[in-house]
This record gives structure tokens, C-alpha cells and sequence, in this order.
């Protein structure tokens, strides 16, 4: 089954104690990206990477680290969570192609909480 | 002004009601515009996808683009609880694959 997958799909956490959120897509996809969803500011591009060893900033990258070895998984980083990062994390990957439009394939998401 | 606005609701409607969603959008170069269903405690799922202007149908559900009032609607027929969730209104230029989305409207169909 093509899927994205996420892990953990919930996690509590303390300020200052690093923690890592696997993803992994199944469908050859050269494109990733991880979102946060926040209830009144809806999703924001945190990471992307466009390919293996390619990332790039997204629109809220402060405070979060990823990256790209292979092409299958993309992990996000939180080197000292602060309980602003307590958000929902959701990964996405597509097939890119040169232009035009892509389908982005969402995983279940990361809920996650910062004490 | 953000590039995407879409009014968050909530949204609530009886069985079989036609609903309407919109947003709007103020970059020009948007070209492909697509819907997200997000239920809840799931990830956002492609709904449907419009390029440029003009309508889409896919059984209930059509999509609207109007490029020149920078507007996009999404109808839902003869609406289902089975409905009920956030729906995403999403746009790219198309020369990149960078989303902008919307914040979702959440919508709940009462039996």
C-alpha cells in the first residue's frame, strides 16, 4: 500500500530534551516536506527537500532541523523543544516533476506536546 | 493581505443541504488549485484538483475557479455526515511544488 508513514503519532516531551519524528514514503517520491497545523493558523511548510541531500527552509523553520540521506525518509528534528513547538506535525511527499502540479500524499500525523 | 484566505467556520448544515466553500487568493500566478479533505485525527487527502479556471464535477462535489475575481469555490450536493471534516483549499504557480494553503473550514452535516 502507498502510504506515508509517521512515527510516533503522539509524544509528550519536556522543554530541552531532543526528539526525533521519523517519516517514511513508500511511493519513490523525490519531494518531502513536513507541516505544522495550529488551530486559527492552519498548516505551515516547516522543511522541504526537493531530493536527497536538497533541503530548504520553509516558512516557519526556527527551531527545527531535518534531514534528507534517502530518498525514502526525512526526520524532523527538534534539538530543544520549547512548548511552542506543541503542535500537530504532518509529513507529505510527491512525485516532482518539472512543472505543474503535484499530489501531495499526507501522513497521519505527530501530535505533539512540549512541558 | 495573506496570499490565501478561507473562512475557518465552523460550518454547520443538515443532511442533504448544499454547501458552499470559498476562498480567496491575491497572487495572480496561481494556477493549480485543489481541495484537501481532512478528517479528524487524519492527514489532509486531495479532494479535487482544478487547473486555471472553470468547473470540475466529480459526483457531488464540484469545483469552481474564478481567475479574474481570484475566488475558488467548492460545492457539495446533497451533503452526507460522512462529509463532515475540514476541508483545505489549496494553490500552487506550478513552477514549483510550494502549496499555500488555506486555514480549513470546518464542516459537521447533522443526520
Amino acid at each position: 500500500e502507498a502510504q506515508v508513514t509517521q512515527n510516533p503519532r503522539y509524544l509528550i516531551t519536556v522543554t530541552g530534551k531532543k526528539l526525533t519524528v521519523t517519516c517514511s514514503q513508500n511511493m519513490n517520491h523525490e519531494y518531502m516536506s513536513w507541516y505544522r497545523q495550529d488551530p486559527g493558523l492552519g498548516l505551515r511548510q516547516i522543511y522541504y527537500s526537493m531530493n536527497v541531500e536538497v533541503t530548504d527552509k520553509g516558512d516557519v523553520p526556527e527551531g527545527y532541523k531535518v534531514s534528507r540521506k534517502e530518498k525514502r525518509n526525512f526526520p524532523l528534528i527538534l534539538e530543544s523543544p520549547s512548548p511552542n513547538q506543541t503542535s500537530l506535525y504532518f509529513c507529505a511527499s510527491s512525485l516532482r516533476q518539472p512543472a505543474g502540479y503535484n499530489e501531495q500524499f499526507f501522513g497521519p500525523g505527530t501530535r505533539l506536546t512540549v512541558l | 493581505q495573506k496570499e490565501v484566505e478561507q473562512d475557518p467556520g465552523p460550518l454547520s448544515v443538515p443532511e442533504g443541504a448544499i454547501v458552499s466553500l470559498n476562498c480567496t487568493y491575491s497572487n495572480s500566478a496561481f494556477q493549480y488549485f485543489m481541495w484537501y479533505r481532512q478528517y479528524s485525527r487524519k492527514g489532509p487527502e486531495l479532494l479535487m484538483y482544478t487547473y486555471s479556471s472553470g468547473n470540475k464535477e466529480d459526483g457531488r462535489f464540484t469545483a469552481q475557479v474564478d481567475k479574474s475575481s481570484k475566488y475558488i469555490s467548492l460545492f457539495i450536493r446533497d451533503s452526507q455526515p460522512s462529509d463532515s471534516a475540514t476541508y483545505l483549499c489549496a494553490m500552487s504557480t506550478g513552477g514549483s511544488e510550494k502549496l499555500v494553503f488555506g486555514k480549513g473550514m470546518k464542516l459537521t452535516v447533522n443526520p
